[in-house]
C-alpha cells in the first residue's frame, strides 16, 4: 500500500492526558498537512511541513499541540494535556508541491481521538 | 483571512435527480479549486481546476471554475445513491496551502 498512513486509528483517553499521533506519507511528497475535522465541518488545518521544515502552524492551535516530521518523512502530532474540545478525527495528507503546481492533497484514513 | 463558503449545507434528492454545489472563495495568491468526495472516513480526490471556464469531467461528475466571480460549482447528473456524501471544496495559494468549506452533505434517497 503506498497511500497515506496513520496510526493509531482509533485513541479514546481522559482529560489531562497526553497523546501522540503518527503519519506516514506516500513516498515522493515532500508536503505534509495535518487536519482536524469534526461532525458538520470541513477539515480544518493544523499545521504542514515542506521536508523537515515546519511552514506554518495555526494561529487557532494552541501551544498544546506540537508537530514534528523530523527526517522529512513521517510526521507525528502530540497533544499534550487533552481536553475534551480535542475530541476530533485528525487527518493527515500529503503532497507533492513545487514552484509552479501543487498536487491535490492525499488524505490517511485518519485518527479518531475521543477525550472522555 | 482566506475563506471557502459552500452551499447549500445540506441536500436530499432523489435517484435520477441532478445536483448542483456552489463553492465561492476567497484566497490570497490563488493557484487551484479542488473538489473532493467525504463518505466516512477520508476525502478522495475527485478534481482540480486551474484554468477559468473549462469543464473538468469524471463519468456523471462535472466540474467548472470562475476565477472572475470566485466560485467553481459541481454538477452530478443521474445521481444514485452511491452518491450519497460530504463533498468538499478547496482553495489552494502558491505557498501550497489548502484552504477547505465547510462541506455540503448529498443525500440521494431511492
Amino acid at each position: 500500500d503506498t497511500g497515506v498512513s496513520q496510526d493509531p486509528r482509533h485513541k479514546i483517553t481522559k482529560r489531562g492526558q497526553n497523546v501522540t499521533f503518527r503519519c506516514d506519507p506516500i513516498s515522493e511528497h515532500n508536503r505534509l498537512y495535518w487536519y482536524r475535522q469534526t461532525l458538520g465541518q470541513g477539515p480544518e488545518f493544523l499545521t504542514y511541513f515542506q521536508n523537515e521544515a515546519q511552514l506554518e502552524k495555526s494561529r487557532l492551535l494552541s501551544d498544546r499541540f506540537s508537530a514534528e516530521r523530523p527526517k522529512g518523512s513521517f510526521s507525528t502530532l502530540e497533544i499534550q494535556r487533552t481536553e475534551q474540545g480535542d475530541s476530533a478525527m485528525y487527518l493527515c495528507a500529503s503532497s507533492l508541491t513545487g514552484a509552479a503546481y501543487n498536487s491535490p492533497l492525499h488524505f490517511g484514513n485518519g485518527t479518531r481521538l475521543t477525550v472522555t | 483571512e482566506d475563506k471557502v463558503v459552500q452551499s447549500p449545507l445540506s441536500l436530499v434528492v432523489h435517484e435520477g435527480d441532478t445536483v448542483t454545489l456552489n463553492c465561492s472563495y476567497e484566497v490570497t495568491n490563488f493557484r487551484s479549486l479542488l473538489w473532493y468526495k467525504q463518505e466516512k472516513k477520508a476525502p478522495t480526490f475527485l478534481f482540480m481546476l486551474t484554468s477559468s471556464g473549462i469543464e473538468k469531467k469524471s463519468g456523471r461528475l462535472s466540474s467548472i471554475l470562475d476565477k472572475k466571480e470566485l466560485f467553481s460549482i459541481l454538477n452530478i447528473t443521474a445521481t444514485q445513491t452511491g452518491d450519497s456524501a460530504i463533498y468538499l471544496c478547496a482553495g489552494t495559494d502558491s505557498w501550497g496551502k489548502f484552504q477547505f468549506g465547510a462541506g455540503t452533505q448529498v443525500v440521494v434517497t431511492p
